[in-house]
C-alpha cells in the first residue's frame, strides 16, 4: 500500500521554463511533507518542506503547494536550470502510516531532465 | 562541517555471506536512520536510533538484519546469510532530533551474487 505516490517516473523540461513535479498521498493523517533531490551516486538532499497548516511555501526558485482536500502537493521550479536535473522524491513522516515507524515514507521519485 | 559518511561505497558479496555496513553521522546528531533503496523505488525505512538505543526497528524485513549504535554515534548495519534480494543501496541519515531534517549519506551499494 503506497501512501505517497509520484505517478510520473520522468519529466523533461526546457531550460528556463517551469518544472512542475506532482505528488499524491492517501493518508489524511500526514501533516508535514518534504521534497528531496537526488543526484546519481549521492544521497538524497533536503530541498523544501511544507506543514499542513500552510498551502504554499517558497524558497528561491522552489515553491511547494499543498492541496489538502485533494491530498496533492506539487513542487514548482522556476526558472529550471541544467543543475536541477536529478531525481526528486516526495516524502512524509511515517508516524501516521501505522506500525509506529519513525522514518520517512518516500514516493518512488520523478526523474527531472532539463534540456538546454 | 562534514556530512554523513558511509563505508564501503560498494560491497559485492556472495549469497549466504555476512556483511557489515558502516555509517558515520553528523557530529552532534542524536537521531540516526537506516533506509534501503531498491532500483526504481524510493528509500524505505529500516530502523531508527535515538542515541544508543534502537527506538524503532519496525522496518527491518526479517531477523537476518540487525543494527547497532553502541556509543550513540557510529552505527553498523549487519546482514546475515545474505540473499540476492538484499541487493540495494543502503542509505543512512542523521538529524539533530527526531523531528528535525534528515541529512543523508551517499549510501552503500550492496550486490549479492
Amino acid at each position: 500500500d503506497q501512501q505517497v505516490k509520484q505517478n510520473s517516473p520522468s519529466l523533461s523540461v526546457q531550460e528556463g521554463r517551469i518544472s512542475i513535479l506532482n505528488c499524491d498521498y492517501t493518508n489524511s493523517m500526514f501533516d508535514y511533507f518534504l521534497w528531496y533531490k537526488k543526484y546519481p551516486a549521492e544521497g538524497p538532499t533536503f530541498l523544501i518542506s511544507i506543514s499542513s497548516i500552510k498551502d504554499k511555501n517558497e524558497d528561491g526558485r522552489f515553491t511547494v503547494f499543498l492541496n489538502k482536500s485533494a491530498k496533492h502537493l506539487s513542487l514548482h521550479i522556476v526558472p529550471s536550470q541544467p543543475g536541477d536535473s536529478a531525481v526528486y522524491f516526495c516524502a512524509a513522516p511515517s508516524l501516521y502510516s501505522g506500525g509506529g515507524a519513525d522514518g520517512l515514507t518516500f514516493g518512488k521519485g520523478t526523474h527531472l531532465i532539463i534540456q538546454p | 562541517g562534514a556530512g554523513v559518511s558511509q563505508t564501503p561505497s560498494n560491497k559485492v558479496t556472495e549469497k549466504g555471506k555476512y556483511v557489515e555496513l558502516r555509517c558515520d553521522p553528523i557530529s552532534g546528531h542524536t537521531a540516526l536512520y537506516w533506509y534501503r533503496q531498491s532500483l526504481g523505488q524510493g528509500p524505505e525505512f529500516l530502523i531508527y536510533f535515538q542515541g544508543t538505543g534502537a527506538a524503532d526497528d519496525s522496518g527491518l524485513p526479517n531477523d537476518r538484519f540487525f543494527a547497532v549504535r553502541p556509543e550513540g554515534s557510529v552505527s553498523t548495519l549487519k546482514i546475515q546469510r545474505t540473499e540476492r534480494g538484499d541487493s540495494a543501496v543502503y542509505l543512512c541519515a542523521s538529524s539533530l532530533g527526531r523531528t528535525d531534517t534528515q541529512y543523508f549519506g551517499p549510501g552503500t551499494r550492496l550486490t549479492v551474487l
